[in-house]
């Protein structure tokens, strides 16, 4: 079955590090998401690929990096973590075609910025 | 830009009993509306959207929704809920200008025995 994975699932760092949290999906979907989701906040989006090569800043994206090199991968980078990034980071996919289709969630990568 | 508000952040329910959660969306030509859930330790799963056409949309896991156009809201409703509905859930709008999925704070869900 296709499913989207995440890694690491838990991750703890100290401030000033770089961060790199993976991203792998087999839905061949051309549509990748990532956000972080806070108490009070929902879910907030860093970034966006609609294909190979293609990268786009989302509403949070300050402090964030990421590169699509191949359909299947979108990892997610922090530069040099702050604590303000302690979060729940999710990773989801999307078929291309129309902008409403259901978008497929990754189980998850709660970081702890110490 | 679009918004999402769920003014309950949590909605405690004894087991068999009806829920509502209530979601109100900002105003917009088209409106697509969604309701994801989120299992504890878990990512969120479609529970149902709105496209169009009825204006009662069904889910899975017997929840269904309510598209009021002129009340700019899409609750949620389930008229007898289990103890494994315990979750948070998730009310989002798609963002025509930006293509964007705009996902509400979310409501949690406890269903107490």
């Amino acid at each position: 079955d296709a499913e989207i994975t995440q890694s690491p699932r838990h991750k703890i760092t100290e401030t000033g590090r770089q961060v790199t949290l993976a991203c792998h999906q087999t839905w061949n979907h051309n549509n990748m998401f990532w956000y972080r989701q806070d108490l009070g906040h929902g879910l907030r989006l860093i970034h966006y690929s609609y294909g190979v090569q293609d990268t786009n800043k989302g509403e949070v994206s300050d402090g964030y990096s990421v590169s699509r090199s191949n359909t299947e991968d979108l990892p997610l980078t922090l530069e040099s973590a702050a604590s303000s990034q302690t979060s729940v980071y999710f990773c989801a996919s999307q078929s291309q075609g129309n902008s409403y289709n259901e978008q497929f969630f990754g189980p998850g990568t709660r970081l702890t910025v110490l | 830009a679009q918004s999402v508000t769920q003014l309950d952040s949590q909605v405690p329910v004894f087991e068999e009993a009806p829920v509502e959660l209530r979601c109100n969306y900002s105003s917009s030509v088209s409106v697509y509306l969604f309701w994801y859930v989120q299992y504890p330790n878990q990512g969120l799963q479609l529970l149902l959207k709105y496209l169009s056409g009825s204006t009662l949309v069904k889910g899975i896991n017997g929840f269904e929704a309510e598209f009021n156009k002129s009340q700019t809201s899409f609750h949620l409703r389930k008229p007898s809920v289990h103890i494994s509905d315990t979750a948070e859930y998730f009310c989002a709008v798609y963002e025509d200008s930006s293509y964007k999925l705009i996902f509400g704070s979310g409501t949690r869900l406890l269903v107490r025995p």
